[in-house]
């Protein structure tokens, strides 16, 4: 079965120093990651995903993710932080090829950011 | 255009009735997805539509049921409700079903409290 992992339930930073969300999968088969972000009181929001075209995937606002097949990873970094990317953060992971578009999350990072 | 739906955004019950949430995905969008958000379990899914027909079923029990109408808009509802059914209630619609390539969208979600 697929899985996600993400190590650290709470992160704090500096505002302007970098921002590294960890998050690894469990996937018997190359897999869909995702990373989204909720905001208080919010839906979930996109920020990229990996749907196997490059291993290096940007996403909106200066995020990107790392898709590393030996290490299992999909690591979210942001060079950075502002005060605004203060939310938590979710990895997770879908079926490839399968005809559903389920997704299976990982227990979430919130992050902080410091002034 | 407008995003993903969901009504009502707050609501309140007692152990033992019933709701029903509604999902307006957006427009031209024909999978809508359902999860359940709680600080104990996370972000789980519940089932997933697409034309009308359930493509995909979380682990609950069956007093959680869903429909989708023929124009997309679904429906969620949860019978004989029990204090551990208090959660955040997320729809998600996208394109299509099980496309690497779709995107799913978040609603804000339905803030469930069951008294």
């Amino acid at each position: 079965a697929q899985s996600v992992t993400q190590l650290g339930s709470h992160v704090s930073v500096s505002e302007g120093a970098l921002v590294l969300l960890r998050c690894n999968y469990s996937s018997s088969v190359p897999p869909y990651l995702f990373w989204y972000v909720q905001y208080p009181n919010q839906g979930l929001q996109l920020l990229l995903k990996y749907t196997s075209a490059a291993t290096l995937v940007k996403g909106i606002n200066g995020f990107e993710a790392e898709f590393k097949k030996s290490e299992t990873s999909f690591h979210l970094t942001k060079p950075s932080a502002h005060m605004s990317d203060a939310a938590e953060y979710f990895c997770a992971v879908s079926d490839r090829g399968g005809a559903t578009n389920k997704l299976i999350f990982g227990t979430g990072t919130l992050l902080a950011v410091q002034p | 255009k407008a995003g993903v739906t969901q009504t009502p955004r707050y609501l309140i019950k007692t152990r033992g009735q019933q709701v029903t949430l509604s999902c307006s995905p957006i427009s031209g969008h024909r999978s809508v997805s359902w999860y359940q958000q709680t600080p104990g379990q996370g972000l789980q899914f519940l089932f997933e539509y697409f034309s009308e027909t359930q493509r995909n079923k979380g682990n609950f029990p069956g007093r959680f049921s869903g429909r989708q109408f023929s124009n997309s808009r679904s429906e969620m509802n949860v019978s004989t409700l029990e204090l551990g059914d208090s959660a955040l209630y997320l729809c998600a619609s996208s394109w299509t079903s099980g496309a690497s390539t779709d995107t799913q969208y978040f609603g804000p979600g339905t803030r469930l409290t069951v008294l």
